[in-house]
């Protein structure tokens, strides 16, 4: 069975930092690419960042370009997310996803 | 970035009728692979987004076949030939052509 871990939210006051990570099981973590995916309290999906299978092609939101960096570690089977200077609109659920597959999603709240 | 148009906004069918639900990108989602990276996930309430097909027409395997995805281009459509009770929720497109990935708005279908 196919699982995606998320870990790491929490409430945070804005310009400070937080870690998010996704462990991957039940399949091939090293052979896939990797997103990031997040959704606003009430609102739609919005991409934030991909990761290819070998970390050499990364993209990322505008939104978040310059602040958060995404990364993995095969070895580990396990996806992040650093996320700096974050704002009150980066609060969020925020998704990983890989081989079609989300996670059940990790809460970020970014509020003073 | 690629404008994902979802309509409509929200569908209130009864069990057993057929749903239809469009989705038009701001342009052409055939990539340079020859493959058209268009995804339809359902989000039912409460959860996490689930996988319903791939590159347009492409069900996954657990996935009913009252599901079926058709289009080209820029335009595609996600159709329920029977909407049954656990198919409450709501439908998104998403494009993975082209950096960066962006979703549709999502259209909820509700019972009537």
């Amino acid at each position: 069975e196919v699982q995606l871990v998320e870990s790491g939210g929490g409430l945070v006051q804005p310009g400070r930092s937080l870690k998010l990570s996704c462990v991957a099981s039940g399949f091939t973590f090293s052979n896939y690419g990797m997103n990031w995916i997040r959704q606003a309290p009430g609102k739609g999906l919005e991409w934030v960042a991909y990761i290819s299978s070998g970390s050499s092609y990364i993209y990322y939101a505008e939104t978040v370009k310059g602040r958060f960096t995404i990364s993995r570690d095969n070895a580990k089977n396990t996806l992040y997310l650093q996320m700096t200077s974050l704002r009150s609109e980066d609060t969020a659920l925020y998704y990983c996803e890989g081989d079609s597959y989300w996670g059940q999603g990790v809460m970020v709240t970014v509020s003073s | 970035d690629v404008v994902m148009t979802q309509t409509p906004v929200s569908l209130s069918l009864a069990i057993g009728q057929p749903a239809s639900i469009s989705c038009k990108s701001s342009q052409s989602l055939l990539g340079t692979s020859g493959k058209t990276f268009l995804n339809w996930i359902l989000q039912r309430p409460g959860q996490s987004p689930k996988r319903l097909i791939y590159q347009v027409s492409k069900l996954y395997s657990e996935v009913p076949d009252r599901f079926s995805g058709s289009g080209s281009e820029t335009e595609f459509t996600l159709k329920i030939s029977r909407v049954e009770a656990e198919d409450l929720g709501v439908y998104y497109c998403w494009q993975g052509t082209h950096f960066p990935h962006t979703f549709g708005a999502g259209t909820k279908l509700e019972l009537k």
